[in-house]
């Protein structure tokens, strides 16, 4: 199993509705977690975290922690273009090492 | 704050070669990773120092990959010699790692193309 699994393929939504992103992590350890955004060229850049269960809210965007399930989700409401870009989930194991998953691309359609 | 640097931003050599990566993590960050993205394998982690110490070093892929860290403000990443499938970007990033600090910041990355 791998640590972080990101399994949905490429997102494409209208402008103006709520993409929905899911992770799921293997190690029950785990105690911090984080959604980076990446433009395409550019470097991971952090937009959410959160370390305990339930919503967090930050502007257009939530996320959402379930330990009991070992899954993170992040919403991002009112989808802008300049919302277009691959989002990585990333999970701190032992000693602040960061696990990440793949990535999951969306693409935001005016 | 300027935030960690990276050079060259890209570096294209050939097989065989000798490649030195650079990084500057942020001031006052205890801890430097240095990672690899490419399309097939995503963001993984090579190696990591925790005040200039290497910690976990499980990630490198072979003995032509080192890296050092001789001071706080400066690491390098070497590749000897270099080889086609190294060709990816490679990340540096730094944190403090504290209650609500262990955020990790990214360098810019550099581009790396071994022919």
């Amino acid at each position: 199993q791998k640590e972080v699994e990101q399994n949905s393929g490429p997102l494409s939504v209208p402008e103006g509705a709520i993409a929905s992103l899911n992770c799921t992590y293997s190690d029950r350890g785990s105690q911090s977690f984080f959604w980076y955004r990446q433009y395409s060229g550019k470097s991971p850049e952090l937009i959410m975290s959160i370390y305990s269960n339930g919503d967090k809210e930050d502007g257009r965007f939530t996320a959402q922690l379930n330990k009991a399930s070992q899954y993170v989700s992040l919403l991002i409401r009112d989808s802008q273009p300049s919302d277009s870009a691959t989002y990585l989930c990333a999970v701190t194991r032992r000693n602040n090492r960061l696990a990440f998953g793949k990535g999951n691309q969306v693409v935001v359609i005016p | 704050d300027a935030g960690v640097i990276q050079s060259p931003r890209h570096e294209v050599t050939e097989m065989g070669q000798e490649v030195t990566l650079r990084c500057k993590p942020i001031s006052g960050h205890d801890y430097l990773f240095w990672y690899r993205q490419t399309m097939m394998r995503g963001l993984e982690l090579l190696i990591y120092f925790n005040n200039n110490v290497p910690i976990d070093d499980s990630g490198m892929p072979e003995d032509r990959f080192s890296a050092k860290m001789p001071n706080a403000s400066f690491s390098t990443l070497k590749i000897q010699p270099s080889e086609p499938r190294d060709s990816a970007v490679y990340f540096c990033a730094s944190s403090l790692v504290g209650q609500s600090t262990d955020t990790q910041y990214f360098g810019p990355g550099t581009r790396l193309t071994v022919l």
